[in-house]
């Protein structure tokens, strides 16, 4: 089944303490995208990668980090949280930029 | 830089009533369009797309949307609207060609009443 896989779903935090989230998809697809979602801010780009080892700043990269050491996976590391990433994430990942992307289940992030 | 604009924020509507939500987009150049579909609790789905050709779009579950070129608009449509359709709506472009990420409009909450 084609999917974009994210883990975890569900992620408490500490302020400080680094995290990752990965993001996987079996589509063979060569652009993927991190973003975020906050309430009536809709979806923000934090960043993006074309192909691998080709990754670029979004809307919103501070306090982010990604890498693309594959093609297949995709995370998004955060150094060190700070409240304000409290948020939902959603990774996602299409063949080309011009079409359709199909976007991992969500990851619910919340730093204290 | 390109950005996507949806003014509904809300909208309830009664099962059976129409459903128009507005999107318009600021870009000078050839643009793909895209709306997506967000139930509660789940990932975004893609609802229709539009790349070129017919500007009138049908997607799926009986949703269509028209792409009115002149006035940068991208407004989505169904006729009827079910309990089963309450869920976010976003619509989203990117551009063609140079910069080409995709941009999010805040998303459209639809409520609809039984």
């Amino acid at each position: 089944e084609a999917q974009v896989t994210q883990n975890p779903r569900y992620l408490i935090t500490v302020t400080g303490k680094k995290l990752t989230v990965t993001c996987s998809q079996n589509m063979n697809h060569e652009y993927m995208s991190w973003y975020r979602q906050d309430p009536g801010l809709g979806l923000r780009q934090i960043y993006y990668s074309m192909n691998v080892e080709v990754t670029d700043k979004g809307d919103v990269p501070e306090g982010y980090k990604v890498s693309r050491k594959e093609k297949r996976n995709f995370p998004l590391i955060l150094e060190s949280p700070s409240p304000n990433q409290t948020s939902l994430y959603f990774c996602a990942s299409s063949v080309t930029l011009n079409t359709e992307a199909f976007f991992g289940q969500g990851t619910r992030l919340t730093v204290v | 830089a390109q950005s996507v604009s949806q003014h509904n924020h809300h909208v309830i509507l009664s099962e059976a009533a129409s459903l128009e939500l507005g999107c318009n987009y600021s870009y000078g150049g050839t643009v793909n369009l895209f709306w997506y579909v967000q139930y509660p609790g789940q990932h975004l789905q893609l609802l229709l797309k539009y790349f070129s050709g017919d500007p009138l779009v049908k997607g799926i579950k009986g949703f269509e949307a028209e792409f009115i070129k002149s006035k940068f608009s991208f407004n989505l449509r169904k006729p009827s609207v079910q309990w089963s359709d309450t869920a976010e709506y976003f619509c989203a472009v990117n551009a063609r060609t140079g910069a080409n990420n995709l941009f999010f409009g805040t998303g459209t909450r639809l409520t609809v009443i039984p």
